[in-house]
């Protein structure tokens, strides 16, 4: 497959386990953020979306988390399985003149032992 | 409904030449953004085309462009190639309505340049 990251942080839990991945945003202005799941050879895919209105949202198996006082987002996962195994980024975008301008951050490699 | 496509998938091109990449976005999205990924840098954004305009642009320079058609359908040109233009290239397709910002990624054009 294709190489996302040459040096990217990498968390390995074990099957079942929750895993938490933590992203440091850069503008205390964004409004918006996603978490997108990239694996090998594909583009990255929507996981889940939170607004800054807001300081939790929660999808299937996964919730965001939001500290604008800290300038920080984390995405955990719940029973973390195999097909989890993949890059994590998260994206953030402000003002309403940018309209789908996303700021990416560098991404983390979950790593999902059997 | 089909997902995003980019044609072609592989791209070799050696330096000086140029190269246009197509996307096809999501039926009935109207809101087209290119995005540059590689080891280093990770995903930075190029620009984002809504009903055959421009409304927002990345930090890169003139040699890279793009245009949107009325059925949505997006190209990018790079033109006097350089080694460091290699990268997967990412589109992102969405609404591109007010409050719609959700991006749905096609799998990637690859590119290399020699």
């Amino acid at each position: 497959g294709e190489s996302v990251g040459l040096h990217l942080p990498t968390l390995s839990v074990q099957e079942g386990d929750n895993s938490i991945i933590n992203c440091a945003y850069s503008n205390s202005a964004s409004d918006y953020f996603i978490w997108y799941k990239q694996e090998s050879g594909k583009g990255p895919q929507f996981i889940i979306d939170i607004r800054s209105n807001m300081d939790k949202r929660q999808g299937q198996r996964v919730t965001v988390l939001l500290n604008k006082t800290v300038k920080h987002l984390s995405l955990q996962i719940a029973a973390t399985q195999p097909g989890d195994s993949a890059v994590y980024f998260c994206a953030e975008k402000w003002g309403l003149q940018n309209f789908n301008k996303f700021y990416f951050g560098s991404g983390t490699k979950l790593n999902v032992k059997p | 409904k089909a997902g995003v496509t980019q044609t072609p998938r592989y791209l070799i091109k050696t330096r000086g030449q140029q190269v246009t990449l197509s996307c096809s976005p999501i039926s009935g999205h109207r809101s087209v953004s290119w995005y540059q990924q590689t080891p280093g840098q990770g995903l930075q954004f190029l620009f984002e085309y809504f009903s055959e305009t421009q409304r927002n642009k990345g930090n890169f320079p003139g040699r890279f462009s793009g245009r949107q058609f009325s059925n949505s359908r997006s190209e990018m040109n790079v033109s006097t190639l350089e080694l460091g233009d290699s990268a997967l290239y990412l589109c992102a397709s969405s609404p591109g309505t007010s409050g719609q910002h959700r991006g749905f990624f096609g799998p990637g054009t690859r590119l290399t340049v020699l």
